[in-house]
This record gives structure tokens, C-alpha cells and sequence, in this order.
């Protein structure tokens, strides 16, 4: 199993300023994604981060308005660059599996609020 | 490109129904599929995994099922609780190895 931890829990933005959300596993994990969770919508995929790479992105999302940190196996974060209303959010840290048996594991989630 | 359809989007039910939740997915060709369950605001926390191989998992009051030829997998909740009122979310691991979600039925079980 993994635990995960995000930080900050929750925080209110101006526009035009940015948030770096952490995220820390207990333990050493090959890939790290980022998710997005728009109110009322699903979860969408931001980026897959990597340790010792450059994240890989998705459709939609650029490393400029998300850059992504990966220091290690255990650590990585997820900045929120130039904010915008549109950027109210719950952003998500999961990781990846140990093997195809194992389930998906999250992080609590960072709600944010840009005003 | 896999897409996954939840049915119903909301669902309201008094304490003690037996409860069907549906997902339906595009492409059958799948790893695994999970059920997450999200209580509001927070994170997700895993149900129930099912490999692609098998047809069933049960956990509790909760049984899951697969049938991967026609793209569907059911989530059965039984003698529902109040407890249980949460966003139930589907997600199709497939062959790029990144689940898709889908939107998710919002339960809510009044006493």
C-alpha cells in the first residue's frame, strides 16, 4: 500500500499569482500523476511525473501553466502558474501501482479557490 | 480513445435499498477496472479492483462485477446506509496504462 500526503489541504488565490502544491509518498514509487477535479466534473489527468524526466503532459495542459517537480521517488510538486477563476479545482496527487494487481492510490486532494 | 459513461449521474434512496451503480466503458480492451468512492471535498479511496481476467469482487456490502466483452461493470451496494452517501467513481486502466474516469453517480441514502 501507499500513503500520500498533499499539501496545503486548501487555499484561496488571487488571480495572477501562483501555488505550489506538494505531494509525499511513504514510500518509493516510479510514477506520480497530477490530476484535475473541475466541481461536478471527473477526474482529469494533467501530467505524469517522473523522476529524473520531464513530466509528460496531456491534451490541454502546458508545462508553462504547470510545471512539474520530481526530485525523487517518494516527492513531487505541482505549481499552478498565473491563476485564473478557471483554476478552481481540487488537484490530486496519485501513484502508480506496484504491479497491475495492486489498486490506485490518491492523496487527500488541494482544494483551490482563485478569486 | 476510452470513454466511461456512469448511470445514474445522482441517485437518492431511503436507508435499506439495495442499490445498482453502472459503468460502461468504450474499448474492452482493458487492464483493470476500479471503483472509488469520493466523500465531498476530499480524496479518493478504492473500493474494489477487478482484473481484467476476472468477473467479480466482493467486499463487504459490496460486490462489483465485470463483463468485459459488452463494456460494462456493475457496482451493487446492499442494505444501503447513510454511511454510504458519497460520489461513486469508475475508472478502465487499458493498454496506455492511465485510467480514465468517469464523472461518477452521486449517492445520497437518507435515513
Amino acid at each position: 500500500s501507499a500513503v500520500i500526503s498533499q499539501k496545503p489541504s486548501r487555499d484561496i488565490c488571487q488571480r495572477g499569482t501562483s501555488l505550489t502544491i506538494q505531494c509525499q509518498v511513504d514510500s518509493q514509487v516510479t510514477m506520480m500523476f497530477w490530476y484535475r477535479q473541475q466541481p461536478g466534473q471527473s477526474l482529469t489527468l494533467i501530467a505524469t511525473a517522473n523522476q529524473g524526466s520531464e513530466a509528460t503532459y496531456e491534451s490541454g495542459f502546458v508545462i508553462d501553466k504547470f510545471p512539474i517537480s520530481r526530485p525523487n521517488l517518494t516527492f513531487s510538486t505541482l505549481t499552478v502558474s498565473n491563476m485564473s477563476p478557471e483554476d478552481s479545482s481540487i488537484y490530486l496527487c496519485s501513484v502508480d501501482p506496484v504491479s497491475s494487481t495492486d489498486t490506485q492510490y490518491f492523496g487527500p486532494g488541494t482544494r483551490l479557490t482563485v478569486l | 480513445k476510452q470513454e466511461v459513461t456512469q448511470i445514474p449521474a445522482a441517485l437518492s434512496v431511503p436507508e435499506g435499498e439495495n442499490l445498482v451503480l453502472n459503468c460502461s466503458f468504450t474499448d474492452s480492451a482493458i487492464y483493470n477496472l476500479q471503483w472509488f468512492r469520493q466523500d465531498p471535498g476530499k480524496g479518493l479511496t478504492s473500493l474494489l479492483l477487478i482484473q481484467s481476467s476476472q468477473r467479480e469482487q466482493t467486499s463487504g456490502r459490496l460486490n462489483a462485477s465485470l463483463d468485459k466483452s459488452s463494456g460494462r461493470s456493475t457496482l451493487y451496494i446492499a442494505a444501503s446506509q447513510p454511511g454510504d452517501s458519497a460520489t461513486y467513481l469508475c475508472a478502465v486502466r487499458g493498454g496506455s496504462y492511465i485510467p480514465t474516469f468517469g464523472r461518477g453517480t452521486s449517492l445520497i441514502v437518507h435515513p
